[in-house]
C-alpha cells in the first residue's frame, strides 16, 4: 500500500536557520506530490506541488522541495527561517497514480525559536 | 484562494443528536472531499464525491453520511453525534482526474464538539 513518511512531528530551528522538513513516500508509479501549510485554525494550503516537469521545485513563501526518485523523497526545504514560519506542514502524494484522492502524511510541527 | 466556505464554522451540540456539515464551492471542481482531523491522526478522509449524486467511503467513514445534489454542494451528516465525533472537519475540492495533478483545496473547517 502506498504510503508518506514525515520525520519528525516537531522540528525546531532558530529564526534565520535553516529549515528541513523531510518527506518520504511509496509508490508503484510516477507520483505526484505536494507539501501543504497549516496555520493555527486555518485550513490547508498547498506550498507547492511535483508534476514531474522538474525536480527541484519552487513554491511559496521562499519554499523549495526537490523530488528523489532514488531515494522516493520529497524534502522540504527554506534557506532562512522566519517567524511567520511557524506552522504545520504536511506532504501528501498522489494515490494508485490517479489524481483524486491523496494519500497524506502525518505533519510536521515546525516551531521557530527567536 | 479556491472559492470554498464551509459552514458553520463552529457548532457545539449534544450526544445524539444529527448534526449536517455543509461545503459551498465557486470553482465548478468535479471532486470534493470530506475530511476530520485530530491530534495525533492528521487528516482522514471521511468520504468523497466525484458527480452529482456521486459518493464514495474512505477511511473512517462510520457514522457519517453525505449528500451532493448539486456541483457546488457537499453535505455531510451525523446521524446521530458523538463524542469521538468531536474534531475538526475540513472540506476539499479538486478538478480531479484528467485535470491538472490533482491538488487539493481547502475550505476553512469546522469545529465540532459533541458534549
Amino acid at each position: 500500500a502506498q504510503s508518506v513518511t514525515q520525520l519528525g512531528s516537531h522540528v525546531s530551528v532558530s529564526e534565520g536557520a535553516l529549515v528541513l522538513l523531510r518527506c518520504n513516500y511509496s509508490s508503484s508509479v510516477p507520483p505526484y506530490l505536494f507539501w501543504y501549510v497549516q496555520y493555527p485554525n486555518q485550513g490547508l494550503q498547498l506550498l507547492l506541488k511535483y508534476t514531474s516537469a522538474a525536480t527541484l521545485v519552487k513554491g511559496i513563501n521562499g519554499f523549495e522541495a526537490e523530488f528523489k526518485k532514488s531515494e522516493t523523497s520529497f524534502h522540504l526545504t527554506k534557506p532562512s527561517a522566519h517567524m511567520s514560519d511557524a506552522a504545520e506542514y504536511f506532504c501528501a502524494v498522489s494515490k494508485g497514480g490517479s489524481n483524486y484522492q491523496l494519500i497524506w502524511g502525518a505533519g510536521t510541527k515546525l516551531i521557530i525559536k527567536p | 484562494d479556491a472559492g470554498i466556505t464551509q459552514s458553520p464554522r463552529h457548532k457545539v451540540t449534544e450526544t445524539g443528536t444529527p448534526v449536517t456539515l455543509r461545503c459551498h464551492q465557486t470553482e465548478n471542481h468535479r471532486y470534493m472531499y470530506w475530511y476530520r482531523q485530530d491530534p495525533g491522526h492528521g487528516l482522514r478522509l471521511i468520504h468523497y464525491s466525484y458527480g452529482v449524486k456521486d459518493t464514495d467511503k474512505g477511511e473512517v467513514s462510520d457514522g457519517y453520511s453525505v449528500s451532493r445534489s448539486k456541483t457546488e454542494d457537499f453535505l455531510l451528516t451525523l446521524e446521530s453525534a458523538t463524542s469521538s465525533q468531536t474534531s475538526v472537519y475540513f472540506c476539499a475540492i479538486s478538478e480531479g482526474q484528467g485535470q491538472g495533478s490533482g491538488e487539493q483545496y481547502f475550505g476553512p473547517g469546522t469545529r465540532l464538539t459533541v458534549t
